[in-house]
């Protein structure tokens, strides 16, 4: 079936540095995919649509300068956390709509990303 | 605007019991879907169903079964003879028209031994 990956799939930054997440569509091409954002016992909230050939759309109260994405190629989105800080740490996960008989979406495995 | 309403935060059952999660939803979109994800610990979202706007019947897949009523936006999830691997948190989720996903605030299920 479909699958999406994403790169690193942990990763441990000191304040103020900036660190990039890779989400990949492995056997469909997406020119959209949704990042989502999910704290400690929260649920999934979605900050951004990411698209191909254009900009991204931020939902509200999420900072476009401090969370840049970027649709490279119709198989590949990334986004970065500039100089991050202890509470952008959270778990943030990508998706890809897709059409496979019907309307569906696949997410990637997740980012775990912890700012010391 | 969208949403999706999960009441039950947590339940925890005994192993064998069988336990029904609750989903009831809002959207003024016509054509919608439905899911629902388990995530374990691991925190890896796991698919378990889609069910369109169109189609009301229920669905049985082993264990799990769903109830899909739109006359009253609900779209529950029965586990049927619950086991310990079923514990995790379960996600609620809506679809419109513009592909964006909504999630409930997940019910996170404990079955014990």
């Amino acid at each position: 079936g479909a699958v999406v990956s994403q790169h690193p799939s942990r990763v441990i930054c000191k304040s103020g540095t900036s660190v990039k997440i890779e989400c990949r569509s492995l056997d469909f091409q997406a020119t959209t995919m949704f990042w989502y954002r999910q704290f400690p016992k929260q649920s999934l909230m979605l900050m951004a649509t990411s698209n191909e050939g254009s900009k991204a759309t931020y939902e509200q109260g999420v900072e476009k300068d401090k969370f840049l994405i970027n649709h490279a190629s119709l198989t590949l989105s990334t986004l970065t956390v500039t100089s991050a800080h202890p509470e952008d740490s959270s778990f943030y996960i990508c998706s890809a709509p897709t059409y496979r008989g019907t309307e569906t979406q696949y997410f990637g495995p997740g980012t775990r990303l912890l700012v010391l | 605007a969208q949403k999706v309403t999960q009441a039950q935060t947590e339940i925890s059952v005994v192993e064998k019991e069988d336990v029904t999660l609750d989903c009831v939803y809002e959207t003024r979109d016509t054509t919608y879907y439905l899911f629902w994800y388990k995530q374990p610990p691991s925190g890896e979202l796991v698919f378990l169903i889609r069910r369109n706007s169109f189609d009301e019947q229920n669905e049985i897949s082993g264990r799990y079964s769903w109830n899909f009523q739109k006359s009253t936006s609900s779209f529950n999830f029965t586990i049927t003879a619950s086991q310990v691997v079923d514990s995790a948190v379960y996600f609620c989720a809506l679809m419109g028209s513009n592909y964006k996903l909504t999630f409930g605030k997940g019910t996170l299920l404990t079955v014990n031994p």
